[in-house]
């Protein structure tokens, strides 16, 4: 089994900066998922990554899967409080979800 | 689309009862249920996983006599805590999957069990 890790556990900022998570493990990951869940509901999927190097943007998140595909970023552009949440990844393998320890971000007004 | 429902959203029980819960799927037919249980502060753990028909595959460290999943139907799952206790509390998710996308699992809201 995999392990993933997950940086910074925890993360607060003010609204209008930029914060990054990260995403890593010692092994290729198959493919790479980023959810979002904010308390008392499940998590939202946000992106998959699988090509090595890939870049994907969902508006003011930028996710990135590292070339060898064992890391991957999270980069949230002008964060707002509607940010505000734990964020985790997650590997699927074979139809089963492996999650990381997840990194909670909070936004101050 | 893709819609996953759970019930009940909280529930507190006394110690030594049983609690049912249910997972639906509410616009799709969905092959594959996940329980996941989250302690706060904490990440989601894969509890079991049910295919429909089939008996539910266990992870391990997970009591299958204490947590009884059922997955009778394509659009039901129901997780039954067995003689609760405290340490049982938590926040249990379910999440599903349809043989058309076997790698995206749409998770349902939660229930928060509060054993007393």
């Amino acid at each position: 089994t995999q392990l993933l890790e997950q940086s910074p556990q925890f993360l607060s900022i003010q609204e209008g900066e930029n914060l990054t998570v990260y995403c890593n493990s010692s092994s290729v990951f198959s493919s790479l998922q980023w959810y979002r869940q904010e308390p008392g509901e499940g998590p939202v999927l946000l992106v998959t990554v699988v090509t090595g190097g890939e870049v994907k943007k969902l508006k003011r998140l930028t996710f990135q899967f590292g070339d060898a595909r064992k890391d991957s970023s999270l980069h949230i552009t002008a964060a707002q409080p509607g940010d505000t949440g734990l964020y985790l990844c997650a590997e699927s393998l074979w139809g089963k979800l492996q999650f990381g320890a997840g990194t909670q971000v909070v936004v101050t007004p | 689309g893709a819609v996953v429902s759970q019930h009940p959203s909280r529930v507190i029980c006394k110690s030594g009862t049983s609690v049912k819960i249910e997972c639906r799927s509410l616009d799709f037919q969905a092959t594959t249920m996940f329980w996941y249980r989250q302690f706060p502060k904490q990440s989601l753990m894969l509890m079991a996983t049910s295919n429909e028909g089939s008996k539910a595959t266990y992870e391990q460290g997970v009591e299958k006599d204490k947590f009884l999943i059922n997955h009778a139907s394509l659009t039901l799952s129901t997780l039954t805590v067995t003689s609760a206790h405290p340490e049982d509390s938590s926040f249990y998710i379910c999440s599903a999957s349809h043989r058309f996308s076997r790698e995206t699992q749409y998770f349902g809201p939660g229930t928060r069990l509060l054993v007393l």
